[in-house]
């Protein structure tokens, strides 16, 4: 158990709609992390929040957008869902605000959403 | 062209066996590289990180070394236990994309007995 908790495990939905996933980050990291793995292609790294910041950017469209909340858990919101947004979301926390540096991210269990 | 590349794409050994994985990146310069295990439906877990000066790191029968020269890396995984069948990621912390981390898409581990 890493101690990242993601809400909920499953989420089935149709195209056009909207739904928002949740993780709480291990107790006292600051940073948050959201991945995307889709079947056939990698983690791929979306957005990063630090201490309630956006802190970098990935590969993030602009019909998903995701907050920190002073509680440091963390919400991303994916909007007019598309049958290609199926995939497992991944997030992930560490204590360090850059990702270069050394320290460990912890990743959650994940969510897997399927847009039908 | 992926900036992480990965080999072989899946691999089949039997219990007890070793077996290396290779990671070959082309982002420079970089201050890190990982190597994470990920079980089906799991989320990855952390196996090593070296910086750009290491050569090699252990974490029990996984060793990880790096030649910063070559831009390769090599994940050892020594006596395999069933277990260990899951999917290995390579990541490097691509300092040119403002330190953030690009992953290779994994080597597929099956152990059989």
């Amino acid at each position: 158990d890493s101690g990242v908790t993601q809400t909920p495990k499953h989420l089935i939905t149709a195209t056009g709609q909207r739904v928002t996933l949740r993780c709480s980050p291990r107790s006292g990291d600051l940073s948050v992390y959201w991945y995307q793995q889709s079947l056939d292609q990698g983690l791929q790294f979306l957005i990063q929040y630090y201490n309630g910041e956006e802190r970098a950017k990935g590969n993030i469209l602009e019909r998903f957008s995701a907050q920190q909340f002073p509680d440091l858990h963390s919400e991303l919101n994916l909007s007019s869902l598309e049958l290609g947004d199926s995939a497992l979301y991944f997030c992930a926390s560490s204590v360090a605000g850059r990702q270069d540096l050394t320290g460990t991210q912890y990743f959650g269990p994940g969510t897997r959403l399927t847009v039908l | 062209k992926n900036q992480v590349e990965q080999s072989p794409q899946s691999l089949i050994i039997l219990e007890g066996k070793n077996c290396t994985l290779q990671c070959n990146y082309t982002v420079s310069p970089f201050s890190n590289l990982r190597w994470y295990k990920q079980d089906t439906g799991r989320g990855p877990v952390s196996l090593t990180i070296m910086t750009f000066s290491e050569n090699t790191k252990s974490n029990g029968r996984y060793t990880a070394t790096l030649d910063a020269d070559t831009k390769q890396s090599s994940l050892h995984i020594t006596a395999s236990q069933l277990s260990d069948s899951a999917s290995y990621i390579c990541v490097v912390s691509a300092l040119q994309y403002g330190n953030k981390l690009v992953f290779g898409a994994g080597t597929i581990l099956r152990v059989k007995s």
